[in-house]
């Protein structure tokens, strides 16, 4: 079976572009996960969404973060405009999200992302 | 508010001993799910155990297994024949036992593994 699939594994760009981050989560999952991990802050959780509607956003920095999940089979997180302290790796995970026992979270690859 | 503690920023073992990596949490809820992650050099996360706040074992994934202390809040990873390529960063976690609440990460334990 295929894992979280994320995409692009690795972006650089400039300051002010505009970056978007997807994120395919395990089929029949019903809850994903955005997270973010930096060597300061270490492993942050920006957004979580419960089948298809976002539960918690508390965790996205600013409003120049957004995040969407149109269906049940994709997800994105939009960054613009970009900064350089946005650099950082962005882990999308999801969870079978049926009632309410701890769940194991299941985690992509990361996108590096790079903003000079 | 709930809160993840891995003290040890860095543990060196050789391989084939066993090493145990602390983690110590801190939450009012009494029904919550402990796991331990393995992050490689190459990045991903990897889920190597769980443990349930109302599980009466410790829970036990072939090498791996998790000294679960309720009364001192602390879940430590134990892992038994160290090989070289457990040599990672470990991560133990928290989530509350409600639907849709998600993970929170300690800072992390770096395990070197030598021969």
């Amino acid at each position: 079976d295929a894992g979280v699939i994320q995409s692009p594994r690795h972006e650089v760009t400039e300051m002010g572009q505009e970056v978007t981050l997807r994120c395919k989560p395990i089929s029949g999952h019903n809850s994903l996960f955005w997270y973010r991990q930096t060597m300061m802050r270490g492993l942050e959780l920006l957004i979580y969404f419960n089948n298809n509607v976002p539960i918690d956003d508390s965790g996205m920095p600013e409003d120049r973060f957004s995040a969407k999940m149109p269906n049940a089979s994709f997800s994105t997180l939009k960054i613009q405009p970009s900064e350089p302290r946005d650099s950082a790796v962005y882990f999308c995970a999801s969870s079978l999200g049926r009632g309410n026992r701890p769940e194991t979270q299941y985690f992509g690859p990361g996108t590096r992302l790079l903003v000079l | 508010a709930q809160k993840i503690t891995q003290t040890q920023p860095g543990m060196f073992v050789q391989e084939k001993e066993a090493v145990t990596l602390d983690c110590t949490y801190d939450t009012s809820d009494p029904s919550y799910g402990l796991f331990w992650y393995k992050q490689p050099s190459s990045g991903e996360m990897i889920f190597l155990i769980y443990q349930g706040s109302y599980d009466q074992q410790n829970a036990t994934e072939g090498r791996y297994s998790l000294n679960f202390q309720k009364a001192r809040k602390s879940a430590n990873l134990v892992i038994s024949a160290s090989q070289l390529g457990d040599s990672a960063m470990y991560f133990c976690a928290m989530r509350l036992n409600q639907a849709g609440t998600a993970l929170i990460f300690g800072k992390g334990t770096t395990l070197s593994v030598s021969s």
